[in-house]
């Protein structure tokens, strides 16, 4: 099946910073999503982005289908922004309808 | 107000003993989807729904049952046979379309129901 890396596992930042977190995918995708996983453990919907960019406020999504990778650009983080952030695929090449799911980035935003 | 609920919020369960989780749409999605997450892990699918009578097992079916006999609802059992401790299930929905752009089913995750065995 298809496989989702994300980099990095574990990323620590100042309350203002910018960052950049990667997803890599190993083949053709039809679907592609970022999450936001709270506390609580809710996951929210950031962005569904197979292909192009996105911009929502201080997040922005790249997604470069040809060459098989995802970015998501987070600018002036705030403290809110922590949490634990998926990128989810589902491969264009048929099988199970579901969404096939990355380790994820952990982020942690300090004041 | 519309959304995706799950039930209850937390679960306990004794070794040897079933247990059914509930997931509820009002969104009119045509789709279903159980997720398990294990501590620290991504989410890995159970099963998913296309469309009411009928589910297909997802990447770890083994140990759990479903059933779809509503659009809105698609209720998860947790067999005796799952062996787990803990874990957190997830349940999604989505619209399929299809169309000159392709294929969308964007996905909505409810707030989950986290499980432990004693």
């Amino acid at each position: 099946g298809i496989q989702v890396e994300q980099s990095p596992p574990d990323l620590i930042l100042q309350e203002g910073a910018n960052s950049t977190l990667r997803c890599n995918f190993s083949d053709s995708v039809n679907n592609l999503q970022w999450f936001h996983q709270n506390p609580w453990g809710q996951l929210i919907n950031l962005f569904y982005i197979p292909s192009g960019t996105k911009q929502n406020g201080r997040l922005s999504a790249t997604t470069v289908a040809t060459e098989r990778y995802s970015l998501l650009y987070i600018s002036s983080s705030q403290t809110t922004d922590s949490g634990v952030y998926f990128c989810a695929v589902r491969g264009s090449g048929g099988g199970a309808d579901g969404l096939t799911f990355g380790k994820g980035t952990h982020l942690i935003i300090q004041p | 107000d519309g959304g995706i609920t799950q039930s209850p919020k937390y679960l306990f369960r004794k070794e040897g003993q079933n247990v059914t989780l509930s997931c509820e749409q009002n969104l009119n999605h045509d789709a279903m989807y159980w997720y398990r997450q294990d501590p620290g892990q991504g989410l890995r699918l159970i099963y998913y729904s296309q469309i009411v009578n009928d589910f297909q097992k997802g990447d770890i079916a083994e140990g759990y049952s479903v059933s779809r006999e509503k659009k809105e609802s698609f209720p998860l059992t947790v067999t005796s046979a799952q062996k787990k401790p803990t874990a957190f299930y997830l349940c999604a929905s989505s619209i399929i379309l299809s169309g000159g752009q392709g294929r969308y089913n964007e996905q909505f995750f409810g707030p989950g129901t986290r499980l432990t065995v004693l």
